[in-house]
C-alpha cells in the first residue's frame, strides 16, 4: 500500500511556542489530505480536511487560526500548532487519498506526539 | 453521519478466529462500511470495507447482514500482532471520502 510519512515523530516543546507537523505522501499524489487529533484513551477526531492548493475546511470548534494548515504541493501538507499550549498536547495524524472515484482508500501517518510542557 | 456501535473491548485467544460485531441500524443505502484498526501509537490501517456483499481479503472478511444493520469482521486466525483498536466506520459514497471515528473495539489477544 501507499505510504505516509509524518515528521517528527514526536515533540516535546515549552508553552507559548509554535510547532510545525510535516505529513508527506511518499510514493503517490495526494488530492487530499486530513488531519486528526487523538487524546489518550479517546478516537480520532477529525480536525480538518486539506486540499492542494486551496484553503483547509475546519471542522467545528477547531480554530482555524491555532492550527494553521498548508497544503502546498500534492505529496505535502503541514500544522502548524501555534502558540501552543499544554491542552494541545496530543497524537496528531494526517492521513491522505488518491484520486477522485467514488472510493479512495485513506492512507494514515503514524502520528505525531505533541507534548506541551 | 450514521452512526456505528461496537463493544467497548473483546479478548480472543492466539490462533483463534475472531468475530467483531458492528450495530448500524441507521444506514443509508449510499453508506459503504468500513473497517480499520488502529496498533498502540500508531496510525490507523486499512482493513476491509463493503456495501452489500461479503468481502473477503488477505487480511479479513467482512460478513454484512442481508437488511445491512450490522456487519461483523472475521480475523480467521488471530495473532498477538492483531491486538489493536478496530474501527467499523459508515462513509456516504456521495460525500467524498472522510471518516467519522467512533469508540472502537479494542481487541485483545491471548497467548
Amino acid at each position: 500500500g501507499a505510504v505516509v510519512s509524518q515528521h517528527p515523530s514526536r515533540v516535546i516543546c515549552k508553552s507559548g511556542t509554535s510547532v510545525k507537523i510535516e505529513c508527506r505522501s511518499l510514493d503517490f499524489q495526494a488530492t487530499t489530505m486530513f488531519w486528526y487529533r487523538q487524546f489518550p484513551k479517546q478516537s480520532l477526531m477529525l480536525m480538518a480536511t486539506s486540499n492542494e492548493g486551496s484553503k483547509a475546511t475546519y471542522e467545528q470548534g477547531v480554530e482555524k487560526d491555532k492550527f494553521l494548515i498548508n497544503h502546498a504541493s500534492l505529496t505535502l501538507s503541514t500544522l502548524t500548532v501555534t502558540s501552543a499550549h499544554p491542552e494541545d498536547s496530543s497524537f496528531y495524524i494526517c492521513s491522505a487519498v488518491v484520486g477522485t472515484s467514488v472510493f479512495n482508500e485513506q492512507f494514515f501517518g503514524p502520528g505525531t506526539r505533541l507534548t506541551v510542557l | 453521519d450514521a452512526k456505528t456501535t461496537q463493544p467497548n473491548s473483546m479478548e480472543s485467544n492466539e490462533e483463534e478466529p475472531v468475530h467483531l460485531p458492528c450495530n448500524h441500524s441507521t444506514i443509508s443505502g449510499t453508506d459503504y462500511i468500513h473497517w480499520y484498526r488502529q496498533l498502540p501509537s500508531q496510525g490507523p490501517e486499512y482493513v476491509i470495507h463493503g456495501l452489500t456483499s461479503n468481502v473477503n481479503n488477505r487480511m479479513a472478511s467482512l460478513a454484512i447482514a442481508e437488511d445491512r444493520k450490522s456487519s461483523t469482521l472475521i480475523l480467521h486466525r488471530a495473532t498477538l500482532r492483531d491486538a489493536a483498536v478496530y474501527y467499523c466506520i459508515l462513509r456516504d459514497g456521495n460525500a467524498g471520502n472522510m471518516l467519522t471515528f467512533g469508540g472502537g473495539t479494542r481487541l485483545m489477544v491471548k497467548p
